[in-house]
């Protein structure tokens, strides 16, 4: 079974400095994704940014890029000019794809505040 | 906009109730899923289905059954709460085979049981 750990339970920074939130992983696939999904205070989940395993290109979306780094089975979401509107959980995720139902096997979360 | 809608945000239930939670999504989606949600431990899968009549179970289904009647209706139900089944609960859905570009979840449902 895959475990996915994130091991800052909670994290905060200055308004438009930068973050980077850690997530590892345990797996023995070769072809998987990884996601980071936000959670605001509104409690709708959001994705943020995901990454298929067999790129090496690390994904990037506006202010939010990640490291993947494979071998050390690590993925970390690093958020540029964090703006008070990023203050939310954030969720490292994994799936299989082969998996039936493709099922998210989730972190414990980081909780991140962003300071005025 | 595309939608998974939970029937209710907050809900408390005395213990040794029958309890549903309802999810509808408006998708076509053929996977639904549904997770428990609690501080530290993050979002644990309880069952999930991945077509009408179908559902599997996932880490933490003791306590839990679910029914799938409907491509676009997933209910969660506990067949006799109790005080430890207190939770945020997710209700989730996703396109199969492509469900690697992601879940759309609902807002919740927090549930306390006295």
């Amino acid at each position: 079974a895959q475990t996915v750990t994130q091991s800052q339970p909670e994290m905060s920074v200055q308004e438009a400095e930068t973050v980077t939130l850690s997530c590892t992983y345990d797996t023995s696939e070769n072809n998987y994704y990884l996601f980071w999904y936000k959670q605001p205070p509104s409690r709708q989940m959001i994705l943020v940014i995901r990454q298929e395993a067999y790129k090496q290109q690390n994904a990037t979306e506006n202010r939010f890029s990640v490291n993947f780094q494979k071998a050390a089975k690590s993925f970390s979401l690093k958020i540029s000019d964090s703006q008070l509107g990023d203050t939310a959980m954030y969720f490292c995720a994994f799936m299989k794809p082969a998996d039936a139902g493709n099922m998210l096997t989730f972190g414990g979360g980081t909780r991140l505040m962003v300071k005025p | 906009d595309v939608k998974v809608t939970q029937s209710s945000r907050y809900l408390v239930k005395r213990t040794g109730e029958k309890v549903f939670l309802e999810c509808v999504q408006d998708m076509d989606h053929e996977n639904m899923f549904w997770y428990r949600q609690d501080p530290g431990l993050g979002l644990r899968l309880i069952y999930f289905s991945y077509d009408v009549k179908m559902k599997e179970k996932g880490d933490i289904p003791e306590g839990y059954s679910v029914s799938r009647e409907k491509k676009e209706r997933f209910s969660l139900i506990l067949e006799s709460a109790s005080t430890n089944q207190t939770s945020m609960y997710l209700c989730a859905s996703s396109l199969f085979p492509r469900a690697h570009y992601g879940y759309t979840f609902g807002s919740g449902t927090r549930l306390t049981v006295v």
